[in-house]
């Protein structure tokens, strides 16, 4: 089944205690994408990566880093997580462009405590 | 900068009634619109986008640039439209996308 899995889909945390939030895809797409969701802020976009080592910044990337080092994978690292990240967060990804459809993760709930 | 405007947080109408979700957004170059729906307990998912100029689910919207609008309209709602609904943007060319705030749809019988 075509499909974009995150892993874990629940964590609570401690500050400053580094983790990582993995997102796979089997669609062959290029495009892969984070975002945040907070209640009354909608979904903002963490970093993106056009294809294997090309990432770029989304509109929240501060406290966040990503990595491409395969098609399929686009992990989310936080070095050292602080309570404001506690948040929604899903993955998707598209063929080629952000234009393209994107197919949704089923989400990560993070707490940090 | 990019922004999108969902000035509903909530839009609650009978069922058969139009249903007018709105969307404005600032860019001042040529965008590309769209309107993403979250079903419940289901991954959020691409409904429609302004280039295709379709109908989904009786679903239209039409990019107004003189307004900078993108408005999602149906004449008759149904049940099974209650959803969260987010309008987005990506900037001609780009590939950073601008969501919106969201706007929780509830069709009530």
């Amino acid at each position: 089944e075509a499909q974009v899995t995150q892993n874990p889909r629940y964590l609570i945390t401690v500050t400053g205690k580094k983790l990582t939030v993995t997102c796979s895809q089997n669609m062959n797409h290029e495009y892969m994408s984070w975002y945040r969701q907070d209640p009354g802020l909608g979904l903002r976009q963490i970093y993106y990566s056009m294809n294997v080592e090309v990432t770029d910044k989304g509109d929240v990337p501060e406290g966040y880093k990503v990595s491409r080092k395969e098609k399929r994978n686009f992990p989310l690292i936080l070095e050292s997580p602080s309570p404001n990240q506690t948040s929604l967060y899903f993955c998707a990804s598209s063929s080629r462009t952000g234009s393209d459809e994107q197919f949704f993760g089923p989400g990560t709930r993070l707490t940090v405590l | 900068a990019q922004r999108v405007t969902q000035p509903e947080k909530l839009l609650s109408v009978f069922k058969g009634a139009p249903v007018e979700l709105k969307c404005n957004y600032s860019y001042s170059g040529s965008p590309e619109l769209f309107w993403y729906v979250q079903y419940s307990r289901q991954r959020l998912q691409l409904l429609l986008r302004h280039i295709s100029r379709e109908s989904i689910k009786g679903f239209t919207a039409d990019l107004n640039k003189g307004e900078t609008s993108f408005h999602l309209k149906k004449p008759f709602a149904q049940e099974e439209d209650s959803a969260m609904y987010y309008c987005a943007l990506i900037a001609g060319g780009g590939n950073k996308l601008t969501f919106g705030t969201g706007t929780q749809l509830k069709v009530e019988l």
